[in-house]
């Protein structure tokens, strides 16, 4: 497609289990970001991928967060035995990087977590 | 550390009115900024990106500045319109990072 797809568009699941959320990049863009959107609160960095590996997981809050990518592509957010606080937008972003650092990140539409 | 404020928090204005958006920086270390929009319920559109050695970008009715030393960009929307209601985010990148460090946003409502 043309941008960033997420799926899915929303999940609601119980308190305690692990939820997995998909990011599909724009074709041919090497750098790959998640961020999280709480209530109320503005957007927070989780991780930043530049092809498969990860440069920067200064944002992931707790070690039930996980993410990986694979053939420079797709990439997967995995939270593990899921809490409340973890209810939030969940949006992907990628850019094009040609060694340098000005270009615009293009956001998906999110996942939308709902923790019961 | 890097902190980025908007404001206003929201704003409601007739349409047709020109208007300013202001977003302020803590780190003057910025390498670029960007603004975006996100309609309910949707993800962000970028809507304009500076670089650290510019000082404006144009895109329509949109303008948006950079001011480093003083640690401010401000958007400006001419000639508003119901369309342009939404919320409008600002991000900045400082150097030797990748990661765009977000203001909570400014809630822009145009009514007829």
């Amino acid at each position: 497609g043309a941008g960033v797809s997420q799926s899915p568009s929303n999940k609601v699941t119980e308190k305690g289990k692990d939820v997995e959320l998909r990011c599909d990049p724009i074709s041919g863009h090497t750098a790959l970001y998640w961020y999280r959107q709480r209530l109320g609160q503005g957007l927070e960095f989780l991780i930043y991928f530049q092809g498969n590996s990860a440069p920067d997981k200064s944002g992931l809050p707790s070690d039930r967060f996980s993410a990986e990518r694979t053939g420079e592509s797709v990439s997967t957010l995995t939270i593990q035995r899921t809490q409340q606080e973890d209810s939030a937008v969940y949006l992907c972003a990628s850019s094009l990087r040609t060694g340098g650092w000005n270009q615009p990140q293009h956001f998906g539409d999110g996942t939308r977590l709902s923790i019961l | 550390k890097q902190e980025v404020t908007q404001i206003p928090a929201a704003l409601s204005v007739p349409e047709g009115e020109n208007l300013v958006l202001n977003c302020s920086f803590t780190d003057s270390a910025i390498y670029n900024l960007q603004w975006f929009r996100q309609d309910p319920g949707k993800g962000l559109t970028s809507l304009l990106l500076i670089q650290s050695s510019q000082r404006e970008q144009t895109s329509g009715r949109l303008n948006a500045s950079l001011d480093k030393s003083s640690g401010r960009s401000t958007l400006y929307i001419a000639a508003s319109q119901p369309g342009d209601s939404a919320t409008y985010l600002c991000a900045g990148r400082s150097y030797n990072t990748d990661k765009l460090i977000f203001g909570t946003g400014t809630r822009l409502q145009v009514f007829p």
